[in-house]
């Protein structure tokens, strides 16, 4: 599966729309790019994934550039409940493929 | 509740010891995966079962065991406890066939030991 790079930290108002970028220049044409977040000691969660179309459900939206190779994934409202880690992940999408956690991005939305 | 059920959620034990993680999947789901999450560590895949059988292995120690049964639930077995192995460790079940909705969790089981 491919690498992502993530900033390690960021910080969001409350109220305010959240965009968390990851790169992923290596990715393969039928790698998905997925996004799960980790609330402080809880299980992950899935957020959202995509192949090259933009995205976009009840939690967030998934925004993928044209060449692949970075996405953007976005809360339109942050709310203190946002705060977690989110781990972008790339992988080949079939049954039983595990999926390889990097460092992930530490999100605070503050009041 | 997310559908997959770790059992217990805590769990105190002393080094040297055995203790056993179970984990019951999302109803239909043919594949389990178990991570270890040490103190302010990512997430470490350990092993996966796919309808009953290993499908990949990551860094387990050989203290550590699993399997999948019958009925699909999972048991992992950590034996010779050491201090370091306390962690929070995760089950993870996916969809069958078609696995476009990801990855379910657990709520972990979070294991100290003394």
């Amino acid at each position: 599966d491919a690498k992502t790079t993530q900033p390690t930290s960021m910080d969001c108002a409350e109220g305010r729309a959240a965009n968390l970028p990851c790169n992923h220049s290596t990715i393969s044409g039928n790698e998905y790019v997925y996004w799960y977040r980790q609330i402080h000691s809880q299980g992950p969660q899935y957020i959202i994934h995509g192949l090259k179309n933009n995205e976009t459900n009840e939690m967030a939206s998934l925004i993928i550039t044209e060449d692949r190779k970075s996405s953007t994934l976005i809360l339109p409202h942050a709310t203190l409940r946002d705060t977690a880690v989110y781990y972008c992940i790339v992988r080949v999408d079939y049954a039983g493929n595990m999926l390889t956690f990097g460092g992930g991005t530490r999100l605070m939305v503050k009041p | 509740d997310s559908g997959v059920t770790q059992t217990p959620k805590h769990l105190i034990t002393a080094t040297g010891q055995r203790v056993t993680l179970r984990c019951s999947p999302r109803s239909g789901d043919l594949s389990v995966y178990w991570y270890q999450q040490s103190l302010d560590q990512g997430l470490q895949f350990l092993i996966q079962y796919y309808n009953g059988e290993e499908r990949a292995k990551g860094n387990i120690l050989e203290r550590f065991s699993a399997q999948q049964f019958p009925d699909l639930h999972s048991e992992l077995n950590l034996s010779s406890l050491e201090l370091g192995d306390s962690a929070l460790y995760f089950c993870a079940s996916s969809a069958g066939p078609q696995s476009s909705d990801g990855y379910t969790f657990g709520s972990g089981t979070r294991l100290t030991v003394v």
